[in-house]
């Protein structure tokens, strides 16, 4: 059984950093793209950044490229999220997902249950 | 605002028809597969459909997916007070290189 479970989460001052792992349960990891996605309270989910299967690439959204950095340990079976200089606005549950193939263009097929994420003074 | 555009909201009665749009642009949906998803408040995002039209193991054949240049539906026939939900189109964006979400739809089912 696929099983993705997020850890890290919690309450942060901004400016601040924190960092999400993902550890990744009944399939071959390395076989697969990994993403964050993440949705602010009450409102809409929002794609996060996403990995190759051999991190050869990384892509962010804008909101957050230059202060979050995604990696992945496939020996380790485990996706990470770095985020820097934390903001207010990026208080949200952060979803840790797998992609369905090896590139980052595919589908989100399986999800964790989340990591809040509070950023606040 | 949201790059791929939905309705934020949609109604039917049970046992009828509803269909969710999806529209965007010819460097997301115009060029890459799109994805639905459906999300029940509290509870992480499951995917629906994948590859505009085909359903994973598991979900019925009342869900159906289409696409057309740059935009996508969703369609949910024979309604169900239990289809009531929160559902997502996604894609990816080759200008930006990065995945993309609609701005969601909530169903409901009156």
């Amino acid at each position: 059984e696929v099983q993705l479970v997020e850890s890290g989460g919690g309450l942060v001052q901004p400016g601040r950093s924190l960092r999400l792992s993902c550890a990744a349960y009944g399939f071959i990891f390395e076989d697969s793209a990994m993403h964050w996605v993440r949705q602010p309270p009450g409102m809409g989910l929002q794609w996060v950044s996403g990995i190759n299967w051999n991190s050869g690439f990384t892509g962010y959204a804008d909101s957050v490229r230059g202060r979050f950095t995604i990696s992945r340990d496939n020996a380790k079976r485990s996706l990470y999220l770095q985020m820097n200089n934390l903001r207010p606005e990026d208080t949200a549950l952060y979803f840790c997902t797998r992609g369905s193939g090896y590139d980052t263009y595919s589908e989100y097929d399986y999800w964790g249950r989340g990591a809040l994420v509070t950023v606040s003074s | 605002q949201s790059v791929l555009t939905q309705p934020p909201s949609v109604s039917a009665a049970p046992g009828q028809k509803v269909t969710i749009s999806c529209s965007g642009s010819s460097s997301n949906i115009g060029t890459y597969h799109v994805s639905w998803y459906q999300q029940f408040p509290g509870t992480a995002p499951k995917l629906l459909i994948y590859d505009n039209d085909k359903r994973p193991s598991g979900i019925p054949d009342r869900f159906s997916g289409s696409k057309s240049g740059t935009s996508a539906t969703l369609g949910i026939s024979g309604l169900q007070t239990g289809d009531e939900a929160d559902y997502y189109c996604g894609t990816w964006d080759s200008s930006l290189s990065a995945g993309l979400f609609g701005g969601g739809t909530k169903l409901t089912v009156l």
